[in-house]
C-alpha cells in the first residue's frame, strides 16, 4: 500500500504569489493534518481536517487555507507569499480525527517551498 | 505556539552509549506524548509514544520516561548506533518540540 503522498516535491515562488500544495492520505484514512517545518525547527501545526470538515487550526494567518475533498485528499493554499513562508510543508494522515494513543499520524515526505 | 520545550538542541554520543533527550510540556489537556524520528529528506516517523497514566514505556532500545507532576518526559536510547543518527522530536498531541539532532560516532 502506498503511504502518504505529496505533490509537488519542490516549488519555487516569488513574494506575493499564491501556492497550492496537495496531499493524498493512506487508503482508508479520513483525517489529514498540515504542518510547516522551517529549517532547523520542529513541525508547526497548521490545520487538521476530518471528513471534509476543519477540526483544528494552529496559529497561522488567514493567508493559509485548506480543504479536504470527498476522496479525503487535501489541498493547502497559501496566498500573498512572504519570504518567511519558505519551509517544508508536511502532510500527515490518520484514521480518525485528533491524535491519541490509538491514532497514529503517518507523515508524507513533504513539499519544499522556496519563496524568493 | 511553543507548547513543548525540548533539549538539548544537538547531541553527540559514542556508539554503544546512552542518548537522553528531554521535553517539558504546558498543556495538560492532551493525553498523547509521541516521539518522532526524522531523517534528512523524509517526513517524521513515529518512534514510540506514551500515555500520561504510565510512567515508563520501553520498546527495544527506546524508553520513554514520563513525569506527570513535573510535566516532563524523556527519551532514552540505549546502546546507541550510527544508524540512530537523526533528528528526534517530542510532541504533545499535535504540537512538536524544536528537535534534537543526534549524532552517534562509530
Amino acid at each position: 500500500d502506498a503511504g502518504v503522498t505529496q505533490s509537488p516535491t519542490h516549488l519555487i515562488k516569488t513574494r506575493g504569489q499564491h501556492v497550492t500544495l496537495r496531499c493524498s492520505p493512506i487508503s482508508g484514512h479520513k483525517s489529514v493534518s498540515w504542518y510547516q517545518q522551517v529549517l532547523g525547527q520542529g513541525p508547526q501545526f497548521i490545520f487538521q481536517y476530518y471528513e471534509k470538515e476543519e477540526r483544528g487550526r494552529g496559529n497561522f494567518p488567514d493567508r493559509f487555507s485548506a480543504r479536504q475533498f470527498p476522496n479525503y485528499s487535501s489541498e493547502l493554499n497559501v496566498n500573498a507569499l512572504l519570504l518567511g513562508d519558505s519551509a517544508l510543508y508536511l502532510c500527515a494522515s490518520s484514521s480518525v480525527a485528533g491524535v491519541g494513543r490509538y491514532n497514529e499520524q503517518f507523515f508524507g515526505p513533504g513539499t519544499r517551498l522556496t519563496v524568493l | 505556539q511553543q507548547q513543548v520545550k525540548q533539549s538539548p538542541q544537538s547531541l553527540i554520543v559514542q556508539k554503544g552509549g546512552i542518548s537522553i533527550i528531554n521535553c517539558a510540556y504546558e498543556n495538560t489537556a492532551f493525553d498523547y506524548f509521541p516521539w518522532y524520528q526524522q531523517f534528512p529528506g523524509k517526513g517524521p516517523a513515529l518512534l514510540i509514544a506514551i500515555r500520561p497514566d504510565v510512567s515508563e514505556k520501553k520498546e527495544g532500545r527506546f524508553t520513554i520516561s514520563f513525569n506527570k507532576s513535573a510535566k516532563q518526559f524523556s527519551l532514552h536510547i540505549m546502546d546507541s548506533q550510527p544508524g540512530d543518527s537523526a533528528t528526534y522530536f517530542c510532541a504533545n498531541n499535535l504540537f512538536f518540540g524544536t528537535g534534537t539532532r543526534l549524532t552517534v560516532i562509530p
